[in-house]
């Protein structure tokens, strides 16, 4: 079965703390992996996916085929990091390329001043 | 605003009544999602187009959901005979295929009364 899976609802730290927001996938091909936001408000936009390997506001997230997680981190959370993230997952990438995401229930990121 | 552009943006409706959705998609995207988010969950998918050609439906689309996207520009879908668990936001994105990213709508918020 395809399924993401964010196991916390919501992480609450303190500005300045470090951040990892857990993603657990399952998956038996090579997908491709991304992490949405949902800032409060705005619509739902890409934040970074695997294949970019890029660090977008700070975030990254490294792809861990033999744990199957792609978790996303941040050294030092920002007050306006506080949104919902979302986990997704793209099965059969690069073969089909549908563009089908498998969303994760997300998680809401919450940064304290 | 040239995103993807969803209308109504919040619609209540009775038990049994048929509802029907737009979505205008980034103009030069030959890709088309609908996605269905229910309170606390993430986005799940529906269905997807390619130009005009419903390419693939998900098994949460029953007989009493259609969508169609006549010329290969904007999208409806339509709930026939609505039920109280139709409730829902109901997301649209687009892309350019190929891998490209998809980009979303604010969503239709439907509340079946």
């Amino acid at each position: 079965a395809q399924r993401v899976t964010q196991p916390e609802k919501l992480l609450s730290v303190f500005k300045g703390a470090p951040v990892e927001l857990k993603c657990n996938y399952s998956y038996s091909g090579s997908p491709e992996l991304f992490w949405y936001v949902q800032y409060s408000r705005q619509r739902l936009q890409l934040l970074l996916r695997h294949i970019s390997r890029e660090s977008i506001k700070g975030f990254t997230a490294d792809l861990n085929k033999g744990e199957t997680s792609f978790h996303l981190k941040k050294p030092f959370a920002q007050e306006e990091d506080s949104a919902m993230y979302y986990c997704a997952l793209e099965p059969a990438w690069g073969s089909s390329n549908t563009g089908k995401l498998i969303f994760g229930q997300g998680t809401t990121l919450q940064v304290k001043p | 605003d040239t995103g993807v552009s969803q209308d109504p943006r919040h619609k209540i409706t009775k038990r049994g009544q048929n509802v029907t959705f737009r979505c205008d998609p980034i103009s030069e995207h030959n890709r088309l999602y609908w996605y269905r988010q229910t309170l606390g969950q993430g986005p799940e998918f529906l269905t997807y187009f390619q130009n005009e050609a419903q390419l693939e439906k998900s098994r949460l689309l029953s007989d009493r959901f259609s969508a169609e996207r006549p010329k290969g520009s904007f999208s409806t879908l339509e709930i026939q005979r609505t039920e109280q668990g139709d409730s829902a936001m109901y997301l649209c994105a687009s892309s350019r295929g190929g891998g490209s990213e998809a980009f979303f709508g604010q969503g239709t918020r439907l509340t079946v009364v």
